[in-house]
């Protein structure tokens, strides 16, 4: 089955532990993307790869951290969470570079930080 | 820079009753338009979209979307909608020369027997 999957789920942790959200896509998509969830917001791109070693900054990057060593994984690091990070987060991936195309979505990952 | 403004937040509606969501974009270039659905504790997913020719969209679940120009508006309907429909809908653009897609606040459609 086709899908983009986020480990874990829900986490719950405190600020400034360091912490890494997983994504994996089996669609040999080249664009993968990572956005937040906030109420009244809507999805903001924190960001966003076009192919393995290259990633680029969304709208929200400040705290986060991104690297793309293969084409199926692109995980979301967070060197040191504060509250201001709780949030649900999204990962999602398409065919080519993004614009135009269909995006994937994971199930999503809920991060509450203390 | 271009931005998506859905003009309600929450839409409460009588199974069976016609909707529209509206969404109202702004952008100095060519964009392609989008509308994804969240159902409930899972992630979005794409309902349809326009990207050039016809400017009515139609998904296979009977919603629709215009693509109006002029107006820069890309309203979402359905004639008859189901409890199955209830779900927060979301507008996003995208230009036709990067990387990014910019996703409206989200609109949530509550549909009541």
């Amino acid at each position: 089955e086709a899908q983009v999957t986020q480990n874990p789920r829900y986490l719950i942790t405190v600020t400034g532990k360091k912490l890494t959200v997983t994504c994996s896509q089996n669609m040999n998509h080249e664009y993968m993307s990572w956005y937040r969830q906030d109420p009244g917001l809507g999805l903001r791109q924190i960001y966003y790869s076009m192919n393995v070693e290259a990633t680029d900054k969304g709208d929200v990057p400040e705290g986060y951290k991104v690297s793309r060593k293969e084409k199926r994984n692109f995980p979301l690091i967070l060197e040191s969470p504060s509250p201001n990070q709780t949030s649900l987060y999204f990962c999602a991936s398409s065919a080519s570079r993004g614009v135009g195309e269909t995006q994937y979505f994971g199930p999503g990952t809920r991060l509450l930080v203390l | 820079a271009q931005s998506v403004t859905q003009l309600d937040s929450q839409v409460p509606v009588f199974e069976e009753a016609p909707v529209e969501l509206r969404c109202n974009y702004s952008s100095s270039v060519s964009v392609y338009l989008f509308w994804y659905v969240q159902y409930p504790n899972q992630g979005l997913q794409l309902l349809l979209k326009y990207l050039s020719g016809s400017t009515l969209v139609k998904s296979i679940n009977g919603f629709e979307a215009e693509f109006n120009k002029s107006q820069t508006s890309f309203h979402l309907r359905q004639p008859s909608v189901h409890i199955r429909d209830t779900a927060e809908y979301f507008c996003a653009v995208s230009n036709t020369g990067g990387f990014k897609t910019i996703f409206g606040a989200g609109t949530r459609l509550f549909v009541k027997a």
